[in-house]
């Protein structure tokens, strides 16, 4: 992996429902992953910062986990809401980077919960 | 604390014109950045800076200039403005490596 990817690209849901979608990034040189969150007509939001294998974080319903080894970091909800339809983008060094100061972000996971 | 700010919130240009996107931050961040976002792009890196007097090129440079004189304002310049330069435009600020970035509420640019 050269770069970020997230999958799916788009995922419909019914509430109540719980989901989750993956972001790979190069696993060589890895300084961290970071999970936002980007709602119609705002500006994204930090959801976790992940430096660590194995690391999990949990914010209310939504939780990560990281591999740094293998390059992979699923974000998790639980009982989905409306309200958490969104674009859940994730964000990582890019490999030429050679530090943690600049983020290249995935193309993102649009998640739409269906009353 | 007003978070980032970003002025103007929306602009249009003329082919050929010059014009700055004003970033500011109060919180003491070293870190600042510019992001654009393209429909089917995601949000790509312009430019960024680690502190006051340091700012290195993103994966999208060409056509804009920065500067960080200060901890504050991190100002974005279109040099001559090209209708391939229409985006929404988002600066980004954060403490430092392991924080996550706060992001200004954007500026959508439109080059006719």
């Amino acid at each position: 992996i050269l770069n970020v990817e997230q999958s799916p690209q788009s995922l419909h849901v019914q509430e109540g429902d719980s989901t989750n979608f993956t972001c790979s990034f190069p696993s060589s040189n890895f300084y961290a992953l970071h999970w936002y969150r980007w709602e119609t007509a705002k500006s994204p939001e930090a959801l976790f910062v992940m430096t660590l294998n194995g690391d999990e974080k949990k914010k209310g319903r939504i939780s990560a986990t990281l591999n740094t080894k293998e390059g992979y970091s699923y974000l998790y909800i639980k009982g989905s809401q409306p309200e958490d339809s969104a674009t859940y983008l994730c964000a990582s060094p890019p490999l030429s980077s050679g530090s943690a100061r600049q983020l290249t972000f995935g193309s993102g996971t649009q998640l739409t919960v269906l009353p | 604390n007003a978070g980032v700010t970003q002025t103007p919130k929306f602009q249009v240009l003329k082919t050929g014109q010059s014009m700055t996107l004003q970033c500011a931050q109060d919180m003491n961040h070293e870190y600042m950045s510019w992001y654009r976002q393209d429909p089917g792009m995601g949000l790509r890196l312009i430019h960024y800076s680690v502190g006051a007097g340091i700012t290195d090129q993103g994966e999208v440079p060409n056509g804009y200039n920065v500067s960080r004189s200060t901890t504050e304002d991190f100002p974005l310049r279109l040099l001559s403005a090209a209708p391939s330069q229409t985006s929404v435009y988002f600066c980004a600020s954060r403490v430092r490596d392991s924080n996550g970035y706060t992001f200004g509420s954007g500026t959508r640019l439109t080059v006719v």
